[in-house]
């Protein structure tokens, strides 16, 4: 099985900060990695696949990258609607997803 | 619009069985694999297992194989997460995903999910 790590598990941050968060694989994945964002009572949503590709209709801060065993998802500047909870998925084989980061109000 | 809307919250006892249910439409429905998720109280996200529903094929994540059965009805456009005899640990959120492509399997739209509470 393929373990998924995210740093830091919860962060701290005002509207207009840049924001980066990392997802570490256990094994190398290339660059089969996606990102979701998670609100509260809501299903997740999906922002990033194959690393660095933004689903469509996702706003254009929100950006991937990495590959191998090193990734991250990084906002540029913070909305308010982004607080909220992210995930990194890997998709090299059967799916794992990373403990989650929650993103709050500073 | 790509939807997929899932059946209603679930209160059970340990033992009893249960069918939850997700509708596509917006898209061709036998085309697209679905996945379910599982989310327990306040944790992250369990990849349960995948669906085709043009030939019913089904791959299960090694940690719920044997304890649920996938399935759908490509007739009605509509696929089924069940249990034969429910436990408390069961008690979850439940949701069910397209997931784009059959190999390096992300989840690109996603139901409103099923809560399911198992309780005696």
């Amino acid at each position: 099985d393929i373990q998924m790590t995210q740093s830091p598990s919860s962060v701290s941050a005002s509207v207009g900060d840049r924001v980066t968060i990392t997802c570490r694989a256990s094994q190398g994945i290339s660059s089969w990695l996606a990102w979701y964002q998670q609100k509260p009572g809501k299903a997740p949503k999906l922002l990033i696949y194959a690393a660095s590709s933004l689903q469509s209709g996702v706003p254009s801060r929100f950006s991937g990258s990495g590959s191998g065993t090193d990734f991250t998802l990084t906002i540029s500047s913070l909305q308010p609607e982004d607080f909220a909870t992210y995930y990194c998925q890997q998709a090299n084989s059967f799916p794992s997803f990373g403990q989650g980061t929650r993103l709050e109000i500073k | 619009e790509v939807q997929l809307v899932q059946s209603g919250a679930e209160v059970k006892k340990p033992g009893e069985s249960l069918k939850i249910s997700c509708k596509g439409s917006g898209y061709s429905f036998t085309s697209y694999w679905i996945g379910w998720v599982r989310q327990m109280p306040g944790k992250g996200l369990e990849w349960m297992g995948i669906i085709y529903p043009g030939d019913s094929d089904t791959r299960y994540s090694p940690s719920f194989q044997g304890q649920v059965t996938i399935s759908a009805d490509k007739s009605i456009s509509t696929a089924y997460l069940q249990w034969s005899s429910l436990k408390a640990s069961d008690t979850a959120m439940y949701y069910c995903a397209r997931v784009p492509r059959a190999t390096r399997i992300h989840f690109d739209y996603w139901g409103q999910g099923t809560l399911v509470t198992v309780s005696s």
